[in-house]
């Protein structure tokens, strides 16, 4: 079993639509979250950061963990073409330190 | 803030050859450097992890002799290719953490390198 799972799509909707990423993990010793965004042969622009438990926002795009069911989501609202890109979750133990990466999930927003 | 850049973006070589790939944080400094290889169509998986002015530490399986990491000063790390392979081909990407302020307890990730070795 791998430490992340993540769906790797595709998935594809349409201009507007609100979509929803999840990863779970099974390391109970994760505490830092993170969204990457990443476009094709080009590499990942961090999204979110979060660290415990707890959402945070942050203009289209709001973070979830849930720690105790050990599950993460990433939402995005009003999607946009420009929001086509493969995006990965990531999770450390210690800030900054070693990043254990989920496979990534390719969204295609369609006008 | 917080920009990582890689130089080259792409390589081509032939079997046998080194190649080696900069990474540099322009507006911060970086105590730690991460590379990471890629592959088509799956994950990063973190190959070593690198301090300025101390060796680098590899991941299980990843061969130290044959990728080659120096981490100079805070804010160039360089990652040597030897004896370049076929199956050596990949997109390699490094990430900085910074020391304090921009950068700190965050990794920001460079455009990333497309190394083809024929």
């Amino acid at each position: 079993q791998k430490e992340v799972e993540q769906d790797p799509g595709p998935l594809s909707v349409p201009e507007g639509a609100i979509v929803s990423l999840n990863c779970t993990y099974s390391n109970s010793a994760f505490q830092y979250f993170m969204w990457y965004r990443q476009y094709s042969r080009k590499g990942p622009e961090l999204l979110m950061y979060t660290y415990s438990s707890g959402n945070k926002e942050d203009g289209r795009f709001t973070a979830q963990v849930d720690k105790s069911s050990k599950y993460i989501s990433l939402f995005i609202r009003d999607s946009q073409p420009s929001d086509s890109a493969t995006y990965l979750c990531a999770m450390s133990a210690r800030g900054g330190n070693k990043l254990t990466f989920g496979t990534g999930t390719q969204l295609k927003v369609e006008l | 803030g917080a920009v990582v850049s890689q130089h080259p973006s792409w390589v081509i070589c032939k079997s046998g050859t080194s190649v080696k790939i900069e990474c540099r944080s322009l507006d911060f400094q970086a105590t730690t450097m991460f590379w990471y290889r890629q592959f088509p169509k799956q994950s990063l998986m973190l190959m070593a992890t690198s301090n300025e002015g101390s060796k680098a530490t590899y991941e299980q399986g990843v061969e130290k002799d044959k990728f080659l990491i120096n981490h100079a000063s805070l804010t160039l790390s360089t990652l040597t290719v030897t004896s370049a392979h076929p199956e050596d081909s990949s997109f390699y990407i490094c990430s900085a953490r910074g020391t304090s302020g921009v950068g700190y307890n965050e990794q920001f990730f460079g455009p990333g390198t497309r190394l083809t070795v024929l």
